[in-house]
């Protein structure tokens, strides 16, 4: 079975630049979630889908993040324009079904790791 | 405001040694209780997790005992090896890990051979 699939691996940018990270998550997954990981911290949620619609933005800083999930299949990220403050892991999660029963498991991706300068 | 705390940042332990990390949090409705274990440039996996209905969780070398009543968790690694060096991730969330997951601040480990 394939795993979450992220790219670009690696990203530098200038701030006040944009990006776009992708993310196509394990077949089936109805859920999907990003999530920012600042060196040294643990991963801090920025967004959860469930199919194409958003369940939870509420620490998306959304005067510069955006994200989409048009089809209920892979997703995109953007950040415009980046501050510093904006380099981190951006790491991409799905979560799926055992029959009806919610199994809890997150399976991540490698993460693309944004450094602004 | 920090939902789940975890400690100690890092640790060494000798091959063979028990590697313990402690969490704590102050959510009574948090249901769910996992451990990711992330290894550099990977994104995290889960190790094992527990419902707080049982009091501990065992798979293999590692262990999760669970206090309900202090809102404190701990995970155990029994006869630790150069592999399992690697940073661990205590997280809690609502619904059984339907809601959002909160994720500790992590501990590094450092297994010497």
């Amino acid at each position: 079975e394939a795993g979450v699939a992220q790219s670009p691996r690696y990203k530098i940018i200038e701030k006040r630049q944009s990006v776009a990270f992708w993310c196509n998550p394990i077949s089936g997954h109805a859920t999907l979630y990003w999530y920012q990981q600042i060196l040294g911290q643990g991963p801090k949620l920025l967004i959860q889908f469930q199919n194409n619609g958003v369940v939870d933005d509420s620490q998306l800083p959304k005067d510069r993040f955006s994200a989409e999930r048009l089809k209920g299949v892979d997703s995109t990220l953007k950040i415009q324009p980046a501050k510093l403050e904006d380099s981190a892991v951006y790491l991409c999660a799905s979560r799926g079904y055992k029959g009806q029963r919610n199994t809890g498991e997150l399976f991540f991706g490698e993460g693309s790791r944004l450094t602004v300068l | 405001q920090q939902q789940v705390k975890q400690s100690p940042q890092s640790l060494i332990v000798q091959k063979g040694g028990i590697s313990i990390i402690n969490c704590a949090y102050e959510n009574t409705a948090f249901d769910y209780f996992p451990w990711y274990q992330q290894f550099p440039g990977k994104g995290p996996a889960l190790l094992i997790a527990i419902r707080p209905d049982v009091s501990e969780k065992k798979e293999g070398r590692f262990t999760i005992s669970f206090n309900k009543s202090a809102k404190q968790f701990s995970l155990h690694i029994m006869d630790s090896q150069p592999g399992d060096s690697a940073t661990y991730f205590c997280a809690a969330s609502r619904r059984a890990g339907a809601n959002n997951l909160f994720f500790g601040t992590g501990t590094r480990l450092t297994v010497i051979p």
